[in-house]
């Protein structure tokens, strides 16, 4: 089953709003989450690193009012697209690590597909 | 340059083909490899970790070439099922940190 949980899975808003992305990691502590965007045919790219009890490190050309991350407990971190406009529209993917170890260098989220009119 | 470069393809095959994909990529201190696979519309999904020595999983066969930088992915037996974007991954930084080459598209017909 799922080990990382991502809501919501769609969202469907007008230009201007802010949306607020969810993910959760299920059953490990996750003191460092990762949040991607993808655009139709190409590929996930990192937008930020989510770090529990302090600030997101973003990505070059990632513009951290825009794209507000909050990682207040060691199982959640959101991720809030502020006045969203249509060029934002996207496919944003969250990850995690599990501590624990395995051989999954993260565990993925199901996405969120945003569309803004 | 792309840190990790991918022909994007469409690789178009009949069920049955045997198919390879390449992957190259810039740094030189990178540390892990992996092969994931995405289906259209969903989270990426890991295929496969790439060892140094090679490693194979079913009809899947992964290559490393340190020197070259450069990962292979070798489809043999091809199924319809198989049809997705298979992405080359490589954890550079510290940190955990994964960069995702553009992906292949695979599309597999009977």
């Amino acid at each position: 089953g799922a080990v990382v949980s991502q809501h919501p899975s769609r969202v469907i808003c007008k230009s201007g709003t802010s949306v607020k992305i969810e993910c959760r990691s299920l059953d490990f502590q996750a003191t460092t989450m990762f949040w991607y965007r993808q655009f139709p045919k190409q590929s996930l790219m990192l937008m930020a690193t989510s770090n529990e009890g302090s600030k997101a490190t973003y990505e070059q050309g990632v513009e951290k009012d825009k794209f507000l991350i909050n990682h207040a407990s060691l199982t959640l971190s959101t991720l809030t697209v502020t006045s969203a406009h249509p060029e934002d529209s996207s496919f944003y993917i969250c990850s995690a690590r599990d501590p624990r170890g395995g051989n999954q260098p993260q565990h993925f989220g199901d996405g969120t597909r945003l569309s803004i009119l | 340059r792309k840190e990790v470069e991918q022909d994007p393809g469409p690789f178009n095959v009949p069920e049955g083909a045997t198919v390879a994909f390449n992957c190259t990529y810039s740094n030189s201190a990178s540390q892990s490899f992996f092969w994931y696979r995405q289906d259209c519309r969903k989270e990426p999904k890991l295929l496969m970790s790439v060892y140094s020595s090679g490693n194979e999983d079913g009809r899947f066969t992964a290559q490393l070439n340190r020197a070259s930088q450069y990962i292979s992915l070798l489809i043999r037996d091809s199924k319809l099922s198989d049809s997705a974007t298979y992405l080359c991954v490589v954890n550079i930084r510290a940190g955990n940190m994964l960069t995702f080459g553009g992906g292949t598209r695979l599309m597999v017909k009977p």
